[in-house]
């Protein structure tokens, strides 16, 4: 069984542009997570999901962040107008429903020039 | 809600030597905990995790790691290190009952000396 797949690995904005960053989660997982690690530190949630719904965005900042899961395809973390402080490793995690543990996919690059 | 810290931002053993990664957490109850590692470039690999039961916990890659309530604790070890276990480890503590409430440590990073 595939894992959780996360694309692009790297990606390279200039600020002003928009990022999307896809997840993809281990099939039969309802459950969606966000991370993202800044450099030096350790991995911050951002927001949970399930299908079609937001259950916890407690960790997204305010503005310009955003997520969904839709019934259909892989989850989104778009970033809007990007600045050089969004340059971060994002990480994507899934869960089924039965289970607490999260399995993470290989992560996005986000390089903001 | 709960935190988890990890003392140790860096660590450098031999090639061999045995190995313990500290990991302390702040909870009410007991709640879930994990070890996950992280190869440079890398996504997180799960290495174990402690919902209830047997204190001492076996993983993959020959990592084990105890529960302590008593110093809220969930210390990693290995007892013979190898040049492929040089990565970051995340120690990270969820809440039972709320999937979305899990948190991490700043990290560890290793470093094995030949």
């Amino acid at each position: 069984n595939a894992g959780v797949m996360q694309n692009p690995r790297h990606l390279v904005r200039r600020r002003g542009q928009e990022a999307r960053l896809r997840c993809s989660p281990v099939k039969g997982h309802s459950h969606v997570y966000w991370y993202r690690q800044l450099p030096e530190e350790g991995l911050k949630f951002m927001v949970y999901l399930q299908k079609e719904n937001i259950i916890d965005e407690s960790g997204m900042p305010k503005e310009r962040f955003s997520a969904e899961f839709p019934k259909e395809g892989p989850s989104i973390l778009r970033i809007q107008q990007v600045v050089r402080g969004d340059s971060a490793a994002y990480f994507c995690a899934s869960s089924p429903p039965t289970q607490e543990t999260q399995y993470f996919g290989p992560g996005t690059r986000l390089l903001v020039l | 809600a709960q935190s988890v810290t990890q003392p140790d931002i860096h660590i450098t053993v031999s090639e061999g030597a045995s190995l313990e990664l500290r990991c302390n957490y702040s909870y009410g109850a007991t709640p879930y905990l994990f070890w996950y590692v992280q190869s440079p470039g890398q996504g997180l690999q799960l290495l174990l995790k402690y919902f209830s039961g047997d204190t001492l916990v076996q993983g993959i890659k020959g990592f084990e790691a105890e529960f302590k309530r008593s110093q809220s604790s969930f210390n990693l070890r290995k007892p013979s290190v190898h040049w492929s276990d040089a990565a970051e480890y995340f120690c990270a503590v969820g809440a039972p009952g709320s999937r979305d409430d899990m948190r991490f440590g700043a990290g560890t990073r290793l470093t094995v000396k030949p």
